[in-house]
């Protein structure tokens, strides 16, 4: 069976400092890859999606960035932390089975920026 | 631009009774609609989906209804129990594209 990890669930950074969040999973092949966050009282806002190894794509214009060095590990990153990056990072997965495009979420990184 | 929009940002219910939650899209392009639930500090989880082609899907439960010339879904929770307070996302992507929009999510309190 599929499953997808994501660590750490907690994270607490000062200002300015570096962001490496880790995402794999296990029991599929060639997934599509996503980073979302849910900042505080919005929806889910999707940031990088991944169809291959070393393929990014961004959303948004951001302070972070992603990297896919392996099929089944997707890396959320930033140089430099903003107050406005905290917020609560999901990473999910995805294969394009049929007419079924749902993705499968990791259980999340709450983070906070002080 | 939000293409999906949840404009109910909490719903209050009555254990037993039936809830609803309503979603407008403006992509016309959208022909597949998903409604996620998601606990406090874990991931969204899949929940029921429709196709363009269907105007009802049914899961037990909970139903999903889609009016295409109005750019609205509902998800129905018949009969509604504590264990389904959370908070409710619905999503839609358009044929051929992976990428999902989701709207900002609806919270839903069952009472006792």
């Amino acid at each position: 069976s599929q499953t997808i990890h994501q660590w750490p669930a907690t994270l607490v950074q000062p200002v300015g400092s570096p962001l490496s969040l880790e995402c794999t999973v296990e029991g599929t092949s060639n997934p599509n890859l996503y980073w979302y966050r849910q900042a505080a009282g919005r929806g889910l806002q999707l940031l990088f999606y991944s169809v291959g190894i070393g393929q990014i794509s961004s959303e948004v214009p951001q302070n972070l960035s992603a990297s896919r060095p392996q099929d089944r590990q997707f890396i959320l990153s930033s140089k430099k932390l903003l107050l406005s990056d905290s917020g609560f990072y999901l990473c999910a997965w995805s294969v394009m089975a049929g007419r079924n495009y749902g993705y499968t979420f990791g259980s999340g990184t709450r983070l906070t920026v002080v | 631009d939000q293409q999906v929009k949840q404009n109910s940002p909490s719903l209050s219910v009555q254990e037993g009774r039936i809830s609803i939650l309503n979603c407008d899209y403006t992509n016309s392009m959208f022909d597949y609609f998903l409604w996620y639930k998601k606990y406090p500090a874990e991931g969204p989880t899949f929940l029921i989906s429709i196709s363009s082609i269907k105007d009802k899907n049914e899961d037990g439960r909970f139903t999903v209804f889609l009016n295409k010339s109005a750019k609205h879904l509902s998800l129905h929770i018949v009969p509604s129990q504590p264990g389904d307070s959370a908070v409710y996302f619905c999503a839609a992507s358009v044929v051929d594209d992976y990428k999902l929009s989701f709207g900002a999510g609806t919270t839903v309190t069952v009472r006792a």
